[in-house]
This record gives C-alpha cells, sequence and structure tokens, in this order.
C-alpha cells in the first residue's frame, strides 16, 4: 500500500508567477485536502475535493484552485504568486473522513 | 468560529517526568478532536482521536466539554517523544476540514 507522495519537494518562484503542485493520494482513499503551514504555524485548510468535486474551502483567494483527477490524484495551482505564498503546502487524503494520510509536502518559496 | 488554542510554542521534560501539552478548543458543537505528531524529518501523522478513547505510545488524551480542552499526557516522557505536536477539531458531519492549533514543540532531556 503505497502512501501520499506530493511533487516537487522544493520549488522557488518569482512573484507574479503562478506554480502547481501535485499530490498522488494513499491507494483506495477518495477525498484529498491541501493545506498551507507558514513557518511556526499550524496547517491551514485551503480547499478539499471528493470524488472530483471541490466540497470544502477554507479562507484562501481564488487564485488558489485545485483538480482531482479519476485516479483521485490531485492539483494545487496558485496564481499571481504573492511573497507571503511561501510555505509547505501539504496534501491530505482519505477515505471519507477516516483518518487522514499526509504527504511530506512541497516547500514553495517566493521570491 | 472553530479555533484551536496551543498555549505552548514551546515545552521541555526531563526523561520519565509527566508530560502535559494543552489544548483548547472553540467551536458551538460536538467536534471530532485529534493530536497529531510530527517527528523530526517525517511527515505529519495522527496519534490519536477522541473517539477511539485509546492510549498510543502510551498517550492518552481526555475531552473535557466543560473547559473545551483536550489535553494530552504521558505518565513517563521518553527521548522519543521530542517531537512537534499539533492538536485538531473537526466538525462532526460532513466537511472534513480540520482546524489545527499552532503546535507545541516537545523536547525531552535526557
Amino acid at each position: 500500500e503505497t502512501g501520499v507522495t506530493q511533487s516537487p519537494t522544493h520549488l522557488i518562484k518569482t512573484r507574479g508567477q503562478q506554480v502547481t503542485l501535485r499530490c498522488s493520494s494513499q491507494s483506495g482513499h477518495n477525498t484529498v485536502s491541501w493545506y498551507q503551514q507558514a513557518l511556526g504555524q499550524g496547517p491551514q485548510f485551503i480547499f478539499q475535493y471528493y470524488r472530483e468535486e471541490e466540497n470544502g474551502r477554507g479562507n484562501f483567494p481564488p487564485r488558489f484552485s485545485g483538480l482531482q483527477f479519476p485516479n483521485y490524484s490531485s492539483e494545487l495551482n496558485v496564481n499571481a504568486l504573492e511573497l507571503d505564498d511561501s510555505a509547505l503546502y501539504l496534501c491530505a487524503s482519505s477515505l471519507a473522513g477516516y483518518g487522514y494520510t499526509f504527504g511530506s509536502g512541497t516547500r514553495l518559496t517566493v521570491v | 468560529a472553530q479555533r484551536v488554542t496551543q498555549p505552548e510554542k514551546l515545552l521541555s521534560v526531563f526523561k520519565g517526568a509527566p508530560v502535559e501539552l494543552k489544548c483548547n478548543y472553540s467551536y458551538s458543537g460536538s467536534p471530532e478532536l485529534f493530536w497529531y505528531v510530527q517527528y523530526s524529518r517525517q511527515r505529519l501523522q495522527l496519534l490519536l482521536r477522541h473517539i477511539s478513547r485509546e492510549s498510543i505510545k502510551g498517550f492518552t488524551a481526555d475531552l473535557n466539554k466543560g473547559e473545551t480542552s483536550f489535553h494530552l499526557k504521558k505518565p513517563f516522557a521518553q527521548e522519543e517523544d521530542s517531537a512537534m505536536y499539533y492538536c485538531a477539531l473537526r466538525p462532526p458531519f460532513g466537511n472534513e476540514k480540520l482546524t489545527f492549533g499552532t503546535g507545541t514543540r516537545l523536547t525531552i532531556i535526557p
């Protein structure tokens, strides 16, 4: 059984650029959530996908968007990057709420 | 609005001493509560959830609805307990959003 895999592990982007982060869910999981973890903070919920549809969103602007694919893998897209977007982005998958499995995260640095 | 507060950013405890990591929450209703742990260079992982009422790695957590607290306890600290601990809350049904506290870094002194 594979766990949650995120790519890339590290990324440096320039302010104003766009970025796509990827997540492969744990086998058998149909729900994926994305979290942003700034330095010294706990993870903050961005949004969640269940069976390819967004079914929950946190307090993040529309330039944060996502997709979930038929194989339940997922992407997080961020447009018009700002310096404050620098953070660790975590993906977590679950089977309808029975425990989350987290990935190791993507460390995004915006310069 | 739901909120989780972990008042201690850092906590140092001697090996063999009792450990208590504090967590208070704000939620109008009966949420699900969790403790997550992140060991050095490892991913975030579930330690325990209140509905399971189990002890994991010697840790227990009791939900106190009157005080809206979910403190994590262990009677005798071990060096391998050194890690970052996050308390988290989730509404009881439907939306699976987790609300995390800011975390407590626990260091066990040999």
